[in-house]
């Protein structure tokens, strides 16, 4: 089955830092869905993302789906920011969630 | 307010006592999943419903069941629950399975 990759694993920020987390995916997939759960443990979305370019405030993701892979940029991070951030793909119509990006903004 | 409910938001039971935890949405959604989170080892897909009366299985289905009556509703059933069930479960919905999806705030399960 397909698999999906992020790194780093584990990231610690200053408040006030840029970073670029990564999902790799092996394989053609129909939807790239970028999430945060926050420390609370409530999964968000934030970015549906199957190909280019979308911004929110922030954030922004980028995927190139003939490479296979996305990127979530997180610039400016805030303490609010922490917690684990996930990609998910869809290949046919089940959803295969990577491993996440656990991210810890230090004030 | 568009949302994903879960009931019971935690619940301690034990080995055998059937249990079911609802799902609900009011977007008129039709995809609908179930997911598991254990440390370690993520999110896994428990089930799947792609419209009412269509369900299928994810990627590890074993001792759970689900049904698909109402668009609105998915609740998820562990018949004999076990101590490896011991988990957080969420309910997600989203407009077609390749739309954005949206989870429930949790269920947090333990089986003594």
């Amino acid at each position: 089955g397909i698999q999906v990759e992020q790194s780093p694993p584990d990231l610690i920020l200053q408040e006030g830092a840029n970073s670029t987390l990564r999902c790799n995916f092996s394989d053609s997939v129909n939807n790239l869905q970028w999430f945060h759960q926050n420390p609370w443990g409530q999964l968000i979305n934030l970015f549906y993302i199957p190909s280019g370019t979308k911004q929110n405030g922030r954030l922004s993701a980028t995927t190139v789906a003939t490479e296979r892979y996305s990127l979530l940029y997180i610039s400016s991070s805030q303490t609010t920011d922490s917690g684990v951030y996930f990609c998910a793909v869809d290949p046919y119509d089940k959803v295969i969630f990577g491993p996440g990006t656990s991210l810890s903004v230090i004030p | 307010e568009a949302q994903v409910t879960q009931n019971p938001r935690y619940l301690i039971t034990v080995t055998g006592k059937k249990l079911t935890v609802t799902c609900s949405q009011n977007m008129n959604h039709e995809y609908m999943s179930w997911y598991r989170q254990d440390p370690g080892l993520g999110l896994r897909q428990i089930y799947y419903s792609m419209n009412v009366e269509v369900t299928d299985k994810g990627d590890v289905p074993e001792g759970y069941k689900v049904s698909r009556k109402e668009k609105r509703n998915f609740p998820l059933i562990l018949e004999s629950p076990s101590p490896n069930q011991t988990s957080l479960y969420f309910c997600a919905s989203s407009l077609q399975y390749t739309d954005t999806q949206y989870f429930g705030p949790g269920t947090r399960l333990t089986v003594l």
